[in-house]
């Protein structure tokens, strides 16, 4: 599975729009990018994940360059609740493993 | 129901102990994760069960034992455990087709301590 690299830590204004980007250089046709976040001491929650083209839902928006080698989650209007570690994730088709990277903490100020 | 259970939600055990972490979920999932989380760092994924089989260990030592009694079901067996077994276990669960949205639901975490 491709790793990923994410920044280590944001900070977005309530509000604002929060941009998570991941970089996933090594990524192969046949693998999906999946976003997930972790609220202080839960477990993970799913937000969205995409393939090659563009996807939103009542969460989120996924936006994957033409190469499919790096991918931004926005928030469109950041709350305090969003405050988490966010974790893109790349998955195979053909599996159902999870290897998650280190992760954004991403902190929304109020 | 879109839930994962996990109990109990804290735990504590000396090293000689013999303990049971336990996973339920009633989506009519076919697959089912265990994963080990420490302080201030990423899930590491430790075991796979689909359709009630162990098809994925990730080089986990032997003190930890899974099992998969039905497909609703997933107990993670702890053995002999050391000080830095301490951390979040957590479980999760996906429909197990590996299809496109083949997400993964996690429990809340049982917190482990071992002293």
């Amino acid at each position: 599975d491709a790793k990923t690299t994410q920044p280590t830590s944001m900070d977005c204004a309530e509000g604002r729009a929060a941009n998570l980007p991941c970089n996933h250089s090594t990524i192969s046709g046949n693998e999906y990018v999946y976003w997930y976040r972790q609220i202080h001491s839960q477990g993970p929650q799913y937000i969205i994940h995409g393939l090659k083209n563009n996807e939103t839902n009542e969460m989120a928006s996924l936006i994957i360059t033409e190469d499919r080698k790096s991918s931004t989650l926005i928030l469109p209007h950041a709350t305090l609740r969003d405050t988490a570690v966010y974790y893109c994730i790349v998955r195979a088709f053909t599996g159902n493993q999870f290897y998650f990277g280190t992760g954004t903490s991403l902190t929304v100020i109020p | 129901d879109t839930e994962v259970t996990q109990t109990p939600k804290h735990l504590v055990m000396g090293m000689t102990n013999k303990k049971s972490l336990k996973c339920e979920q009633h989506m009519g999932h076919r697959a089912m994760y265990w994963y080990k989380q420490k302080a201030k760092k990423p899930p590491e994924l430790m075991f796979v069960y689909s359709y009630e089989k162990l098809s994925i260990n990730e080089s986990v030592p032997s003190r930890f034992s899974p099992e998969c009694p039905n497909s609703s079901l997933l107990n993670l067996h702890l053995h002999a455990l050391q000080p830095e077994d301490s951390a979040l276990y957590l479980c999760a669960s996906s429909q197990g087709d590996g299809g496109s949205l083949d997400e993964q639901f996690f429990g809340p975490g049982t917190r482990l301590t071992v002293l």
